[in-house]
């Protein structure tokens, strides 16, 4: 009954290939994010969709590519992995303009890029 | 510019100690805080907001917007309360923002 699940939880992969990490929501949120947490443990947003629409992107390369079918999902791909994606990224959905609510996270995906 | 400090990277205790994590940030309007914490390997989980004023397992942070600080507190430290604390902070556009976290040890 995961509030938020991200699939897959590990993911080893060589330099140069394309992956894709999937995330879905079962709590009727509307907003869902992604988040890089690095080496530091040092967390930052990534993108941010609501209702299925761009709302925030920050300064991330474009090989990295957000796509959501619906408000429920938000899916990351990451084209040419380079040694420096390795990280664990975390999914998250919150209500938007309820921030009082919190984000609600999921167990994140450690990607380890050779 | 909207930024959350966390001045300490690790805070180590005896069991038992009081604990005080410190938080300060930098929004020009009303913000959401919170409080999140990760244990080892695990999700971040939402620890406490300012704005519903509870204590989560012995937790509490008060809001001071004099000295924009959102200071965590408990008085007596517990070995299982080690772990990773992140200080965030919401503003007008919902998107939370965390400080670097403070690595918390609590020593038997």
């Amino acid at each position: 009954d995961t509030a938020v699940s991200q699939t897959p939880k590990y993911l080893v992969t060589q330099m140069g290939n394309d992956k894709s990490i999937k995330c879905e929501q079962n709590l009727g949120h509307d907003t869902m994010y992604w988040y890089k947490q690095d080496s530091k443990k040092f967390l930052k947003i990534m993108f941010s969709y609501n209702n299925k629409e761009l709302i925030i992107n920050e300064t991330v390369p474009n090989r990295f590519s957000p796509k959501s079918p619906d408000k429920a999902h938000l899916n990351l791909h990451i084209n040419s992995l380079e040694l420096g994606d390795s990280a664990v990224y975390f999914c998250a959905s919150s209500h938007r303009g309820k921030g009082d609510y919190g984000y609600t996270f999921g167990s994140g995906t450690r990607l380890t890029v050779v | 510019a909207q930024r959350v400090t966390q001045p300490e990277k690790l805070l180590s205790v005896f069991k038992g100690a009081p604990v005080e994590l410190k938080c300060n940030y930098s929004y020009s309007g009303s913000p959401e805080l919170f409080w999140y914490v990760q244990y080892s390997r695990q999700r971040l989980q939402l620890l406490l907001r300012h704005i519903s004023r509870e204590s989560i397992k012995g937790f509490t942070a008060d809001l001071n917007k004099g000295e924009t600080s959102f200071h965590l507190k408990k008085p007596f430290a517990q070995e299982e309360d080690s772990a990773m604390y992140y200080c965030a902070l919401s503003g007008f556009t919902n998107k939370l923002i965390f400080g670097t976290g403070t690595l918390l040890a609590v020593q038997p």
